[in-house]
């Protein structure tokens, strides 16, 4: 069970727009930035998005993150097949002398 | 460019302790710069986060596995270590290493990750 609870799976067609939600609380995503990152099979994860919607250089601007009170989302927009991938939503968070917690990953699926 | 390698036992019994090693290239883990993170991926689930350390030697562990978790630090060498006592196969996983900047804290770059698994 993971602290930050994004849905399992997700799909869509080239060219669609996909978003994908990361939901936590107040001591986790509603006080600190979150940061995904992409997981292509049989690879170590990449960092995607940091401080809630900011992209690290070399992340196609097609990638774009946001955040709203205790969420966050993760959009991805003129979908390729390249983006099938699990992605997690991750924050640090303040109770129990903080520590890092992840989402449990979603599954994204190109049609 | 900084580059992390995750190294040790593939196979640890039911009960012992799994002992990795992340050896640090291209930049000093003494540096100040960065913490230093473990986090793990059962087969087909999601990521853990293990704990941290920092060069100072402070850390910051999962409470889930606070009670069985220490992780240091070998400036010397330019490697850090992960130990987890009274594994059972629940803790079977590949075992990442990763850093941290002290200033951006992102997960970046990460090791290419190492599989453990517990069996007798």
């Amino acid at each position: 069970q993971s602290v930050l609870t994004q849905p399992p799976s997700a799909s869509g067609t080239p060219g669609q727009r996909v978003t994908i939600s990361c939901s936590g609380s107040s001591s986790n995503i509603g006080s600190n930035y979150v940061y995904w990152y992409q997981q292509l099979p049989g690879t170590a994860p990449k960092l995607l998005i940091y401080r809630n919607n900011q992209r690290p250089s070399g992340v196609p601007d097609r990638f774009s993150g946001s955040k709203s009170g205790t969420s966050a989302s993760l959009a991805i927009s003129g979908l390729r097949s390249e983006d099938e991938a699990d992605y997690y939503c991750a924050a640090w968070d303040d109770s129990l002398s903080g520590h890092w917690v992840f989402g449990g990953g979603t599954k994204l699926t190109v049609l | 460019q900084v580059q992390l390698q995750e190294s040790g036992p593939g196979l640890v019994k039911p009960s012992q302790t799994l002992s990795l090693t992340c050896t640090v290239s291209g930049g000093s883990i003494s540096s100040g710069s960065y913490y230093w993170s473990w986090i793990r991926q059962p087969a087909g689930k999601g990521l853990e986060w293990i704990g941290r350390i920092y060069t100072s030697g402070s850390t910051n562990y999962n409470p889930s596995l606070k009670s069985r978790v220490t992780i240091s630090v070998d400036t010397s060498k330019n490697q850090f270590s992960l130990k987890l006592s009274s594994v059972t196969a629940a803790d079977t996983a590949v075992y990442y290493c990763a850093s941290e900047p002290v200033t951006l804290n992102w997960f970046d770059p990460w090791g290419q990750g190492t599989l453990v698994t517990v069996s007798s």
